[in-house]
């Protein structure tokens, strides 16, 4: 069964500052993997995905993530952050062939001034 | 085009008390979600399904029902709702086909006093 850690719980980051949120999958062949953002009261907003190919994906808002196969990551990147990134964010593990999705526990950001 | 929306958006209710949380797509997908988010806990998935007239058990189920008589629409019940169901539930939508990525509602906000 496929499972999500998100070893962060909260991070607080500098506006203009770079970001990397971690997640950490496990699963035993090649992974769906999404990252979603939730800005409070709201729902979860899909940034990026990755299902194959290129294991640098471009998501919206400026984030990219990238799939290590060897470490079982795939860590979300931004490289300046903006007062409104401040939101928690999902990481989420599909498989092939399985319609569901295991989401990790969330890390919260914060965007200080 | 709505995407996902979810009735009601806020509720109270009491220990032993009975409510339908309905949750409704326009984007045609096949494959409907329901969710619960609680602190530190991430989503839980509660109940799920793959089809119209078809519902499966996820993570959690205990304590609630489904239906999807219409593709459309998905709809979570609580027979006799306890205080451990104060939460709040997110509905999600997908496509058939792989990656399976969601699409989620605005989230209901459930208080069982």
């Amino acid at each position: 069964a496929q499972s999500v850690t998100q070893p962060d719980i909260h991070i607080t980051v500098s506006e203009g500052a770079s970001l990397e949120l971690r997640c950490n999958y496990s699963y035993g062949a090649t992974p769906y993997l999404f990252w979603y953002v939730q800005s409070p009261g709201q729902g979860l907003q899909l940034l990026l995905k990755y299902f194959s190919g290129d294991t640098l994906v471009q998501g919206i808002k400026g984030f990219e993530a990238e799939f290590k196969r060897s470490q079982s990551s795939f860590n979300l990147r931004k490289p300046s952050v903006h007062w409104s990134d401040a939101a928690e964010y999902f990481c989420a593990v599909g498989a092939r062939g399985f319609q569901k999705l295991v989401f990790g526990t969330g890390t919260r950001l914060l965007v200080s001034p | 085009n709505a995407g996902v929306t979810q009735t009601p958006k806020f509720r109270v209710l009491k220990t032993g008390q009975s409510m339908t949380l309905l949750c409704a797509q326009d984007m045609n997908h096949e494959y409907m979600y329901w969710y619960r988010q609680d602190p530190g806990m991430g989503l839980r998935l509660i109940h799920y399904s793959v089809g119209e007239g078809t519902t499966a058990k996820g993570e959690v189920p205990d304590g609630y029902n489904v239906s999807r008589l219409k593709k459309q629409n998905f709809l979570l019940g609580l027979e006799s709702a306890a205080p451990s169901q104060t939460s709040v539930y997110f509905c999600a939508s997908s496509y058939s086909g792989e990656p399976y990525e969601q699409y989620f509602g605005p989230g209901t906000r459930l208080t069982v006093t």
